[in-house]
């Protein structure tokens, strides 16, 4: 069965400090893995997207790195900020059907003063 | 940017009623989605479609039915509700092919069945 975990469930963190988030799976066939940021009570926005031959993305102040041999990935957030605060999810998907993405139940990130 | 729209940010339905969720999205994608996101579960797919007219059901479809009369509109349908199907509803589009790049949500609507 295709699965995504996401490590820590939730994590908080001083303003300006980095932090790392976890995703392992089992996804089969692999063909992309992306990390989305969601807001409480807005749907989720796409912070990087990498196929199978990247290991490494960033998007500002976030990178996400991808090892496909021990498919895991983890999502780096640089100097955090107020705003940061909110749930990170992994979302893998396999070759072929856009209906078959496998979403993690996120990470939640709290960044204080 | 890309824009997908969902009509309500917030509903309040009573068990039984029929309710209607619409979503649309500007960047002629052909693939249009609805998940549902409960805490601790994750986004589950309900219903997905590829094309105008065409569904395909996802993995949680019982309760459920959807329309895709316009290829920019595709809307999910609660034919009786109920209160376990309080929840956030979440509609995304994509292109087809590409590796699906281009896969984008809405903001979603908070449904509340009492």
């Amino acid at each position: 069965k295709n699965q995504v975990e996401q490590s820590p469930q939730s994590l908080i963190i001083l303003e300006g400090k980095n932090c790392t988030l976890q995703c392992n799976y089992t996804v089969s066939p692999f063909s992309n893995l992306r990390w989305y940021k969601q807001d409480t009570g807005r749907g989720p926005v796409s912070l990087t997207i990498m196929t199978f031959s990247e290991n490494t993305k960033s998007n500002g102040r976030y990178t996400a790195t991808l090892d496909a041999d021990t498919k895991q990935s983890s999502l780096h957030i640089t100097a955090s900020q107020l705003s940061d605060s909110a749930s990170y999810i992994c979302v893998v998907g396999p070759t072929g059907t856009a209906s078959k993405l496998t979403f993690g139940t996120g990470t939640r990130l709290q960044v204080t003063l | 940017d890309v824009k997908v729209t969902q009509s309500s940010r917030y509903l309040v339905k009573r068990t039984g009623e029929k309710v209607f969720l619409e979503c649309v999205q500007d960047m002629d994608h052909e693939n249009m989605f609805w998940y549902r996101q409960d805490p601790g579960l994750g986004l589950r797919l309900i219903y997905f479609s590829y094309d105008v007219k065409m569904k395909e059901k996802g993995d949680i479809p019982e309760g459920y039915s959807v329309s895709r009369e316009k290829k920019e509109r595709f809307s999910l349908i609660l034919e009786s509700a109920s209160t376990n199907q309080t929840s956030m509803y979440l509609c995304a589009s994509s292109y087809i092919g590409m590796g699906n790049y281009g896969y984008t949500f809405g903001s979603g609507t908070r449904l509340t069945v009492v």
